[in-house]
Formats: structure tokens, sequence, C-alpha cells
């Protein structure tokens, strides 16, 4: 049973376009969503995170949202720019008995084409 | 200053061998993790080190895997009698206390 998903595998975006990925939850005992970006033959790197007491966290061209009532949040990112062509996971994490484990989706391929 | 790292980048081995697969974290994390990831999927829990002691170790799919962080820093995957279906990316990570998770690049192992 996937607690987090990604329903879109890939994105295609032209470059200074926004670029919108989206993520679904089903676990309500989760209290903090990340996104990752991952470049082939590397491991993810942070990128954004978001607490469950926000909405909203903003960081340069990166935004996360997030709507709890309907378990959901998405990432913007604008300007999309060449180099941001990576897959981007969505990671939801709680703290349950001590441990801080992430709940990864599949990742969304994005591609921001020139 | 260094990002985590694993060793090696990739590991063959036969079905049936034993393998370890080695993380060193940033140092100064406090928090290990151990991740595996297969082709088309996310990274997948598997266990989770606070100091030297297993605080969750609920993703370890059977008694094959163990892992081990004796002085609170490096840690070691050990699998034993492999299986091809242990084919998969490992990825570990490190962080500081209420900080983010950083990963290294990753161990791929194939087993034949």
């Amino acid at each position: 049973d996937q607690q987090v998903k990604q329903n879109s595998p890939s994105l295609s975006v032209q470059e200074g376009r926004i670029s919108i990925l989206n993520c679904d939850y089903t676990n309500s005992m989760f209290d903090y969503f990340l996104w990752y970006k991952k470049y082939p033959a590397e491991g993810p790197t942070f990128l954004i995170s978001i607490s469950s007491i926000k909405d909203k966290n903003e960081d340069g061209r990166f935004t996360v949202f997030l709507n709890k009532s309907a378990k959901h949040l998405s990432l913007h990112i604008v300007p999309s720019q060449p180099g941001d062509s990576a897959v981007y996971f969505c990671a939801a994490g709680y703290s349950q008995g001590g441990s801080e484990k992430l709940v990864f989706g599949k990742g969304t391929k994005l591609t921001v084409n020139p | 200053g260094a990002g985590v790292s694993q060793t090696p980048s990739n590991k063959v081995t036969e079905k049936g061998k034993y393998v370890e697969l080695r993380c060193d974290p940033i140092s100064g994390h406090t928090a290990l993790y151990w991740y595996r990831q297969s082709l088309g999927q996310g990274p997948e829990f598997l266990i989770y080190f606070q100091g030297t002691g297993a605080a969750d170790d609920s993703g370890l799919p059977n008694d094959r895997f163990f892992a081990v962080r004796p002085e609170g820093s490096v840690s070691t995957l050990k699998i034993q009698r492999t299986e091809r279906g242990d084919s998969a990316m490992y990825l570990c990570a490190s962080s500081p206390p209420d900080g983010e998770q950083y990963f290294g690049p990753g161990t791929r192992l194939t087993v034949t």
C-alpha cells in the first residue's frame, strides 16, 4: 500500500515556464514533507521541506504548497531552467517511536527544454 | 566539507554470497539511515541509527539483512546469502539533530 504517491512519472516544460510537481499521501500521521532532487548516478539532494503546521514554504525559485485536508502537496519551480531537469521525489516523515524515517514516492522525471 | 560517502560504488556478487556495504556519514551527524531503491521506485527505508543503536529496523526485509554502527559514525550494511532480488541501489543518509537527511551517492548492488 503506497502511502506517498506521485502519479505523474514524467513532466516536460519549456525553459522559463512554471513546473508543477504533485504528490498525494494517505497517512494523516505524517507531520513534515520534503522534496528531493536526484541526478543520474548521484544520491537524492534535499531541496525544500514543509511542516504540517504551514501551508506554504518558499525558497528562491522553489515553493512547496501543502493542502492537509486534501492530503496533497505540490512543488512549483518558476522560472524553470534546463539544469532543473532531474527526478524529483516527494517524501513524508513522522516521528514515531523516535524514528524519523522518510516514506518516498516513486518520483517524477522533470525535463526542462531550452 | 565532505558529504556522505559510500563504498563500494558498485558491487557485483554471485547468488548466495555475503556482502558488506559501507557508509561514512557527515561528521557530527548523529542519525544515520539506510534505504534501498529498486528500479522505477523511490527509496525505501531499511534501518535507522541514533548514535550506535538501531532505533528502528522495521524496514529490513528479512533476517539476511543486518546493519551495525559500532562507534556511532561509520555504518556497515551486511547481507547474507544474497539473492537476485536483493539487486538494487543501497542509499545511506545522515542527519544532524532536527535536520534534513543528506544522502550519499549509493552503492549499486548486482546479484548474478
